[in-house]
């Protein structure tokens, strides 16, 4: 089975620009989460998407958005982009039942400049 | 609210050495998931190890092996004989149970750094 894919891998910004991350789960994965790593902050949790719902919410602000379409594949949006979003962003999938292993795709590598 | 620390930032071993990697996390939950993720130089999180509440059977596959105890909410993480391709950031997390906001989302510990050396 092909792994989660994430697109694109690196990616530098401005401030102020907004940028759309994508996802493809493992087929059959319909649970979609997304994480932040930074080197102050570590890995911490953004979003869950499952049946193109969002089923659980982290502490991020509103300018960070998410949403899943019907095939599981998921998309973040970051809009009005600060230095402070600089980050790795991974997406995970897993099957809906709870408590499941999370299977992480490579990142996305955010700069903002 | 849920925890998880490592309190270990940094290990440096000579390969061959066993090491244990400590996490112990907090929770008001009775029904929980613990997790061990490694994280190599490449940056992919690789999926280790899943324990429920109810599990308190510790398991090995082979030079790895982990400890859950409830009594003192830990659950460590042992490899035997390490080599060099061990090295990487370890990560232990905790997920919660849906009603408790928890389902999928899952609470990261800081990391622990492994470096094995010839």
């Amino acid at each position: 089975k092909a792994g989660v894919t994430q697109t694109p891998r690196y990616l530098i910004k401005t401030r102020g620009q907004q940028v759309t991350l994508s996802c493809s789960p493992i087929s059959g994965h319909r649970s979609v989460s997304w994480y932040q790593q930074t080197p102050g902050q570590g890995l911490q949790f953004l979003f869950e998407y499952f049946s193109e719902t969002q089923r659980n919410k982290g502490n991020f602000p509103g300018r960070f958005s998410g949403r899943q379409f019907s095939n599981s594949r998921s998309e973040m949006n970051v809009s009005t982009l600060e230095l402070g979003d600089s980050a790795l962003y991974l997406c995970a999938s897993s099957l809906v039942q709870v408590g499941n292993e999370q299977y992480f795709g490579p990142g996305t590598r955010l700069t903002v400049t | 609210a849920q925890k998880v620390t490592q309190a270990q930032t940094e290990i440096s071993v000579v390969e061959k050495e066993d090491v244990t990697l400590d996490c112990v996390y907090e929770t008001r939950d009775t029904t929980y998931y613990l997790f061990w993720y490694k994280q190599p130089p490449s940056g992919e999180l690789v999926f280790l190890i899943r324990r429920n509440s109810f599990d308190e059977q510790n398991e090995i596959s082979g030079r790895y092996s982990w400890n859950f105890q409830k009594s003192t909410s830990s659950f460590n993480f042992t490899i035997t004989a390490s080599q060099v391709v061990d090295s990487a950031v370890y990560f232990c997390a905790l997920s919660e149970d849906l009603l408790t906001g928890g389902g999928n989302k899952l609470t990261f510990g800081t990391g622990t750094q492994l470096k094995v050396e010839l």
